[in-house]
């Protein structure tokens, strides 16, 4: 059974600081992991990484993929009160294309 | 392009009655599903459809049911509803060029007195 585990499930910081979501999985025929931001509504696309040890950037975001040792990371730097959401992290499997969710990690960011 | 669509957006139904979630898309993708999510828990995925007229079971089906008449529509029906099945519903599609980025609706609130 496919798996993801995120950490931490919460997170409370203060504008300006710098964060790192940890993302772990277990997908069978591993094909892609995915990162999504929810804020009290739909989940919106972050990322989509499929190689190892290639960066991608969109402003202050960035992940990071280890298809070694199986995780991922996001980094938020010089975090704001809009960066506050649900940071869900996803991964799919190249068999079923199917997207197995972790749990998320709830970040909010006071002013 | 409306994107992805869901009726109703809230809900509140007493237990034993049942109600269908209807999720259109305009974007001619193939492939629908749906999800719950409930606190803390991320989004469990409770069926799908890989195409017209055709659904299939995900992590938590039990209690729900589906049909894919058109390609547009994905309709999540419950029969008796309970109070466990009190969620916010997501409805998801992908195309055949992008099957790994899901495309959501903006969710049904859903609560079973």
């Amino acid at each position: 059974e496919d798996k993801v585990v995120q950490s931490p499930l919460s997170l409370v910081v203060h504008e300006g600081d710098t964060v790192t979501l940890n993302c772990s999985y277990e997908v069978t025929n591993f094909r892609s992991l995915l990162w999504y931001k929810q804020e009290k509504k739909a989940p919106t696309f972050l990322f989509m990484l499929t190689s190892s040890g290639i960066e991608k950037k969109s402003g202050r975001l960035s992940s990071i993929l280890d298809k070694k040792e199986l995780f991922s990371i996001l980094n938020i730097t010089a975090t704001q009160t809009g960066d506050s959401a649900i940071y869900l992290c996803a991964g799919v499997s190249g068999g079923s294309y199917i997207p197995t969710f972790g749990r998320g990690t709830s970040l909010i960011v006071h002013p | 392009n409306a994107g992805v669509t869901q009726t109703p957006k809230f809900r509140v139904l007493k237990t034993g009655q049942s109600m269908t979630l209807l999720c259109a898309q305009d974007m001619n993708h193939e492939y629908m599903y749906w999800y719950r999510q409930d606190p803390g828990m991320g989004l469990r995925l409770i069926h799908y459809s890989v195409g017209e007229g055709t659904t299939a079971k995900g992590e938590v089906p039990d209690g729900y049911n589906v049909s894919r008449l058109k390609k547009q529509n994905f309709l999540l029906g419950l029969e008796s509803a309970a109070p466990s099945q009190t969620s916010v519903y997501f409805c998801a599609s992908t195309g055949v060029g992008a099957r790994d980025t899901q495309y959501f609706g903006p969710g049904t609130r859903l609560t079973v007195l």
